[in-house]
């Protein structure tokens, strides 16, 4: 299985600063087709997932352009250019270029 | 507008099966298939398998084979995922996304206690 490896695990961040999360896949998330299947999901606390980002760098419709995801082959950056209070949660990625697909561990972002 | 909503909470003993339904609306349900995920208190999202809306080819991890089943019913454009021989780490609430997760369902906690 291919694992996902995120890091830092917590990041406190000051309002208005950036912030970034890293994420590392142990192979190769380029498909056959071409495509690399690598998203970014934000778990606000008490709510369901919501993807931010699909592809490595497409925001999904009504997401921030704060956000912004960048990388290729097996090294993954997710990056907040603005913290705001409502960016507190959970950050996931997940590939879903190979069965099975896989999670990482998860970052939770924290006001300072 | 794209909507999956889910069945209510369950509480299960061990030994027992569980099946949650995820009924889309919005959009044209064959087009895109059905990926379910859980997370156990406290815990991370876990990827627990996929089915295609379409033909209803399935694919799934390897430690959950032999005791899931996902399924749909396209008559009613309804997705279902079955867990067997639950044991009390089933114990999670359980999400069912479109596809590789554009869009997603309320959760359904599962508890599983004796």
């Amino acid at each position: 299985d291919v694992v996902m490896t995120q890091s830092p695990l917590s990041l406190p961040v000051i309002l208005g600063q950036p912030a970034s999360i890293s994420c590392r896949s142990s192979q190769s998330l380029v498909h056959s087709d071409g495509n690399t299947y690598f998203n970014w999901f934000q778990q606000r606390p008490g709510q369901s997932p919501r993807r931010l980002i699909y592809k490595v760098s497409n925001r999904d419709p009504g997401v921030p352009d704060r956000f912004s995801g960048s990388g290729s082959g097996t090294d993954f950056t997710l990056k907040i250019s603005r913290v705001e209070a409502e960016d507190v949660g959970f950050y996931y990625c997940m590939q879903g270029t190979h069965w099975p697909w896989t999670f990482g561990q998860g970052t939770k972002v924290e006001i300072k | 507008q794209v909507q999956l909503v889910q069945s209510g909470a369950e509480v299960k003993k061990p030994g027992t099966s569980v099946k949650v339904s995820c009924k889309a609306s919005g959009y044209t349900f064959i087009s895109y298939g059905i990926s379910w995920v859980r997370q156990a208190p406290g815990q991370g999202l876990e990827w627990m398998g996929w089915i295609s809306a379409s033909n209803g080819m399935t694919n799934y991890p390897q430690n959950l084979q032999g005791r899931v089943t996902m399924t749909t019913d396209t008559s009613t454009s309804t997705a279902y995922m079955e867990l067997r021989s639950l044991r009390s780490d089933d114990t999670a609430v359980y999400y069912c996304a479109r596809a590789l997760g554009d869009y997603w369902g309320q959760g359904t906690l599962v508890t599983v206690s004796s």
